[in-house]
């Protein structure tokens, strides 16, 4: 069985560029949540897919944005990047509800990212 | 909207020490609680899931118990050893929003050889 894997595992942008974060799911997963960590904090969460939609956003603007495949892995898209983006993005991989063990979240190792 | 408190912020103790970390959400109407462990720089470890109809759960040294009505939560650790030194996070999912966690800032934990 294997877990979360997230990329790039770091990366350094400047303010104004784009950025596109990747997540592969646990196998047998369906569900995948994205959640920003600032440094210190807990985390918040910003989105979930399920079947390729979106499927609860959290209090994050539209230039945050994602994505799911058909095979349940997940990009997250972050345009415009400000300074207070700079954080550690945890992909988090799931059942989807009513579905045995959902809520049991597997969390990838995160993707820092810096933004000068 | 959840507000998710975890108290201390930091603790120190020995090894061998019992501790036990706690964790107040505002909201009551809760779909469950989830305690996880994240080590430096690393991803999130879950722990112990409770669900809301539920008063505690136990895997080997961790104990943890929810008191809903309350709204609290504690993490219970026997014996701690220094392998437990991380911080430990307590996250709530709405009842009415079950697809998203609500956290709290954490507890850092060293224990001391």
């Amino acid at each position: 069985e294997t877990g979360v894997t997230q990329s790039p595992t770091h990366l350094i942008k400047t303010r104004g560029q784009q950025v596109t974060l990747r997540c592969s799911s646990q196998s047998g997963h369906n569900t995948v949540s994205w959640y920003q960590q600032a440094l210190g904090q807990g985390p918040q969460f910003i989105f979930q897919y399920y079947r390729e939609e979106e499927n609860g956003r959290g209090n994050f603007p539209p230039r945050f944005s994602g994505l799911q495949f058909p095979n349940y892995s997940s990009e997250l898209n972050v345009n415009a990047l400000e300074l207070d983006d700079s954080a550690l993005y945890l992909c988090a991989s799931s059942l989807a509800q009513g579905e045995p063990g959902a809520n049991v979240l597997t969390f990838g190792a995160g993707s820092r990212l810096t933004v000068l | 909207k959840q507000e998710v408190t975890q108290i201390p912020a930091a603790l120190s103790v020995p090894e061998g020490e019992n501790l036990v970390l706690n964790c107040s959400f505002t909201d009551s109407a809760i779909y469950n609680l989830q305690w996880f462990r994240q080590d430096p720089g690393k991803g999130l470890t879950s722990l112990l899931l409770i669900q809301s109809s539920q008063r505690e759960q136990t895997s080997g040294r961790l104990n943890a118990s929810l008191d809903k009505s309350s709204g609290r939560s504690t993490l219970y650790i026997a014996a701690s050893q220094p392998g437990d030194s991380a911080t430990y996070l307590c996250a709530v999912s709405d009842a009415g929003d079950f697809n998203k966690f609500y956290f709290g800032s954490g507890t850092k934990l060293n224990v001391k050889p």
